[in-house]
């Protein structure tokens, strides 16, 4: 099965803009999604499919892929978009399976 | 409004069995692929197991495979998994999440609150 890696932690200065990666071999076929997970809440999807996000999601989000590697940007990041971010795509055997990153704690100074 | 509701977490000795449910609603659910994610305590996300809305096609995270089984009952909008010869590294919160398509391409929209298992002695 397929890996994905994302740094483990990322800080970006109030209102500046941070980008956030994922890597591994599945996203030279499929396309990551995004969740944002903060501290004992469920995940939310915020990134799907070549760069879309979901009703509710303010447009500051957005993603990217280029060759083995995902992104997701957060242009003018707020106090409230700290929290943990993962990835997650399909794998590339075609078979039912799904693999997350590791997941990428952002702060926001 | 889409709502998921996990049940029957609890404790669970190790090498016993337990049974997850998830209620759905708000949706069709029959239109949708399913899926099972869980979180060890302080840990990061891990896809469990996925079933196609027909359930055609499933699969299983290799960490699990043989051990627990996916089923869902379109009639009564219900999503399982059977949990057996649980080990101390399943304890975990188990998040059911709904798919955005109906083969279960991975993005999941929804997620229920989770329910919580615990593997000790």
């Amino acid at each position: 099965s397929s890996e994905l890696t994302q740094d483990p932690a990322v800080s970006v200065a109030l209102g500046q803009t941070v980008r956030i990666t994922c890597q591994g071999d599945s996203l030279r076929s499929y396309y990551a999604s995004w969740y944002q997970q903060k501290p004992g809440q469920a995940p939310v999807l915020v990134i799907y499919g070549k760069n879309n996000r979901p009703s509710g999601i303010p447009d500051r989000f957005s993603g990217s892929s280029s060759g083995n590697t995902a992104s997701l940007t957060i242009t003018g990041a707020q106090a409230e978009d700290e929290a943990d971010y993962y990835c997650n795509s399909r794998d590339s055997s075609g078979n039912l399976y799904v693999v997350f990153g590791g997941g990428t704690k952002l702060t926001v100074l | 409004e889409v709502q998921l509701v996990e049940s029957g977490g609890g404790l669970v000795q190790p090498g016993r069995s337990l049974r997850l449910s998830c209620a759905a609603s708000g949706f069709t659910f029959d239109d949708y692929a399913m899926h099972w994610v869980r979180q060890a305590p302080g840990k990061g996300l891990e896809w469990v197991s996925g079933i196609s809305w027909n359930s055609g096609s499933i699969g299983y995270a290799d960490s699990v495979k043989g051990r627990f089984t996916i089923s869902r009952d379109n009639a009564k909008n219900s999503l399982y998994l059977q949990m057996n010869s649980l080990r101390a590294e399943d304890t975990a919160l188990y998040y059911c999440a709904k798919d955005m398509s109906i083969a279960a391409r991975g993005d999941f929209d929804y997620w229920g609150q989770g329910t919580l298992v615990t593997v000790s002695s």
